[in-house]
């Protein structure tokens, strides 16, 4: 168990629709990362926050957003899903942003199909 | 080319083989590498983390890095079925602006009791 926590594990969903991953960090980490993991994409970086603020984007859709809460849990919001936005979700929490010591570790994610 | 090259298997193997996991990379900026260890629908688990050339031993498993070649392995010694799962190689740069992690798609090993 990483300490990092994700929910809900699964969500079914329709096309054009909007929903919210939640992602509680370890405790003490400041640093929260989204990916997505695909069949074909393998895993992708899509956003970073640090301490409530976004500090580097990744591939990230326009339709996708996410944020940092003052109690540092975060949450990726999906819009208008499409099929192709069916994929695993992981979030991944480190302790900082420098320093060797700045593994990330990773949630067990949310499996997000879209019909 | 893909910033991170990893060969994505099955790789099968006999109980108490010694395995070789590899990934190469271009980008020369990569200065932190990590090995993750993936279940079957489970989240990835670090394995290992090394930072700059050289290898890093931790009981069972070594992990080597080339920078001069671009190109990074991990040894499983007397492999067990358990440690049957996607192995993904992992690299990102010593910072700047971000600090995500780039990863190979993963290499599928299975440890035949």
């Amino acid at each position: 168990d990483s300490g990092v926590t994700q929910t809900p594990k699964h969500l079914i969903t329709a096309t054009g629709q909007r929903v919210t991953l939640r992602c509680s960090p370890r405790s003490g980490d400041l640093s929260v990362y989204w990916y997505q993991q695909s069949l074909d994409q393998g895993l992708q970086f899509l956003i970073q926050y640090y301490n409530g603020e976004e500090r580097a984007k990744g591939n990230i859709l326009e339709r996708f957003s996410a944020q940092q809460f003052p109690d540092l849990h975060s949450e990726l919001n999906l819009s208008s899903l499409e099929l192709g936005d069916s994929a695993l979700y992981f979030c991944a929490s480190s302790a900082s942003l420098a320093g060797i010591g700045n593994e990330q570790f990773f949630g067990p994610g949310t499996r997000l199909t879209v019909l | 080319q893909k910033e991170v090259e990893q060969d994505p298997g099955p790789l099968s193997v006999p109980e108490g083989a010694i395995v070789s996991l590899n990934c190469t990379y271009s980008n020369s900026a990569f200065q932190y590498f990590m090995w993750y260890r993936q279940y079957s629908r489970k989240g990835p688990e670090l394995l290992m983390y090394t930072y700059s050339s050289g290898n890093k031993e931790d009981g069972r498993f070594t992990a080597q890095v080339d920078k001069s070649s671009k190109y990074i392995s991990l040894f499983i010694r007397d492999s067990q079925p358990s440690d049957s799962a996607t192995y993904l190689c992992a690299m990102r740069d010593s910072g700047g602006s971000n600090y995500k992690l780039t990863f190979g798609k993963g290499t599928l090993l299975t440890v035949n009791p």
